[in-house]
């Protein structure tokens, strides 16, 4: 199993344009969150799903959005990138009961 | 206002040294999760408690979960440069919730 795979692993982005970050678990999880984490920080929650075609928003959703058509992809996107949004993402999703798994994480730059 | 308050927040300390690192709120919690995340990667799971008083041991780590289920300890005994990294405690305030993050505690262990 891959776990939770993440794509890309960095990119930079001018102020303005726009990009989704993919995720994907081969776990049958139906749990998935994405969290953002800034230098020396703890993680933030943005957005979460609880199945296919159910998400919710986390603390920090404001400038992003996220879909879930299928079990296994969560993608999270960014319609007009600004410099607060440099971050490292975290892809996340558990089973019911158990730890949650986190992907490698996305380094994305706004200049 | 933090919800998880983590102390202390950096800590480097010699090899073969114990320290504890704390995790405290003023909420309970039904479950308490700890975390290590090494640069350029998502945090790992290293234990989950979820009753009051209960203590985890997981070789020379050992975790404890208050009486009152709103806080929690890591120790760690005779540490070694392998144990360096980011510590993160993280709450669930009722089962299947989302979880809450700590700040992390940036451990460093010099040989």
């Amino acid at each position: 199993n891959a776990g939770v795979t993440q794509t890309p692993k960095f990119r930079i982005l001018k102020i303005g344009q726009s990009m989704t970050l993919q995720c994907t678990q081969d776990m049958n999880h139906n749990y998935m969150y994405w969290y953002r984490q800034d230098p020396g920080m703890g993680l933030k929650l943005i957005y979460y799903s609880v199945g296919a075609g159910i998400t919710d928003k986390g603390e920090v959703p404001n400038g992003y959005n996220v879909s879930r058509s299928t079990t296994e992809d969560f993608p999270l996107r960014l319609e007009l990138a600004a410099p607060s949004q440099t971050s490292v993402y975290f892809c996340a999703s558990k089973h019911s009961n158990y730890g949650y798994t986190f992907g490698s994480g996305t380094r994305l730059t706004v200049v | 206002t933090q919800l998880l308050e983590q102390s202390p927040q950096f800590l480097s300390i010699q090899e073969g040294e114990n320290l504890t690192v704390y995790c405290n709120s003023s909420s309970v919690f039904s479950s308490l999760q700890w975390y290590r995340q090494e640069p350029g990667e998502g945090p790992v799971l290293l234990v989950t408690v979820v009753t009051g008083g209960e203590v985890k041991k997981l070789k020379r780590l050992t975790f404890q979960f208050g009486d009152a289920r709103k806080d929690s300890s890591l120790h760690i005994t005779a540490a070694q440069p392998g144990d360096t990294g980011l510590y993160l405690c993280a709450g669930e305030r009722t089962s299947g919730s989302r979880l809450t993050f700590g700040e992390g505690t940036q451990l460093t262990v010099n040989p």
